[in-house]
C-alpha cells in the first residue's frame, strides 16, 4: 500500500541513451511533481502536473519530457542521456493547493556513464 | 522571489544533546506555508511538519519543537534529546499562495553520534 511509487529505484545507463522513470500515487491526489536532487541534496522542482495538466516546467532541457496519462501517474522520459543528468529524481504527489503537504516517492537514483 | 537559507551545512552532536536548525526565509507574500522534511541515510523525503503564516504558535510534537517568527523571517526546528536516529538530512521549504512551487533550502546535514 505504497503511497507514491517509482520505478526503478536505480537507473544506469550510458550517454546519449534514452530512459524513462515511472510515478504512481494511490493518495487520490490531484497534482504531482517531479523534482530533482543533485550530489550536493539540493532539490529543485522540474515539473509539476495538476489533473494531467503542466502548471510547473522550470528551465530544464527540452530533453526532459513529462507525462501524465491520468492524474495518478506521472513519467519522466529523458532523451540523448548527459553525465550532468545524473542525479537522484523524486516524484511526489499533493492535494491541490500550496498549504498540503507533498507525499514523496522513494526517489530513483538515475548514474549516466 | 521566494528564497529559503539553512545556513548550516552540516551539524554534528552527540546523543542526548539539543539541537537546532536554523531556517531563515524570504517571501513577498504575506500569505504563505513553511514545511520542514527529514531525508535519512535511506533516501527517503519524510514530511515533518507544516506551517502557515497566519499562525506563529510554536508546535511541539514528543522530542521535536517549531519555533516559528515571523518578525524575523525565521522556522527553526529544534530535536530535544537527540538520538542517532535522528542523523538525517533536514529540510525547510516555503510556498507561497501566490505561487505553485514549494522551494527548499540547502539543507542541513545532521549527525548524533552515540
Amino acid at each position: 500500500d505504497t503511497a507514491v511509487s517509482q520505478t526503478p529505484k536505480y537507473l544506469v545507463t550510458q550517454m546519449g541513451n534514452d530512459k524513462s522513470i515511472k510515478c504512481e500515487q494511490n493518495l487520490g491526489h490531484d497534482t504531482m511533481y517531479w523534482y530533482k536532487q543533485d550530489s550536493k541534496k539540493f532539490l529543485k522542482i522540474m515539473f509539476s502536473y495538476n489533473n494531467k495538466e503542466l502548471i510547473i516546467n522550470e528551465t530544464v532541457p527540452n530533453r526532459f519530457s513529462p507525462k501524465s496519462p491520468d492524474k495518478a501517474h506521472l513519467n519522466l522520459h529523458i532523451n540523448s542521456l548527459e553525465l550532468g543528468d545524473s542525479a537522484v529524481y523524486f516524484c511526489a504527489s499533493s492535494q491541490e493547493g500550496p498549504f498540503y503537504e507533498q507525499y514523496f516517492g522513494p526517489g530513483t537514483r538515475l548514474t549516466v556513464t | 522571489a521566494q528564497k529559503v537559507t539553512q545556513a548550516q551545512t552540516e551539524i554534528s552532536v552527540v546523543e542526548k544533546e539539543d539541537v537546532t536548525l536554523d531556517c531563515v526565509y524570504e517571501t513577498r507574500d504575506t500569505t504563505y506555508y513553511l514545511f520542514w522534511y527529514k531525508q535519512p541515510p535511506s533516501g527517503e523525503l519524510v514530511f515533518l511538519i507544516r506551517r502557515n503564516s497566519f499562525d506563529e504558535q510554536n508546535e511541539i510534537s514528543g522530542r521535536y519543537s517549531w519555533n516559528f517568527q515571523k518578525s524575523t523571517s525565521s522556522f527553526n526546528f529544534t530535536i530535544t534529546a537527540s538520538q542517532v536516529v535522528d542523523s538525517a538530512v533536514y529540510f525547510c521549504a516555503l510556498r507561497e499562495t501566490s505561487g505553485s512551487r514549494l522551494t527548499f533550502g540547502e539543507g542541513t546535514q545532521l549527525t548524533v553520534n552515540p
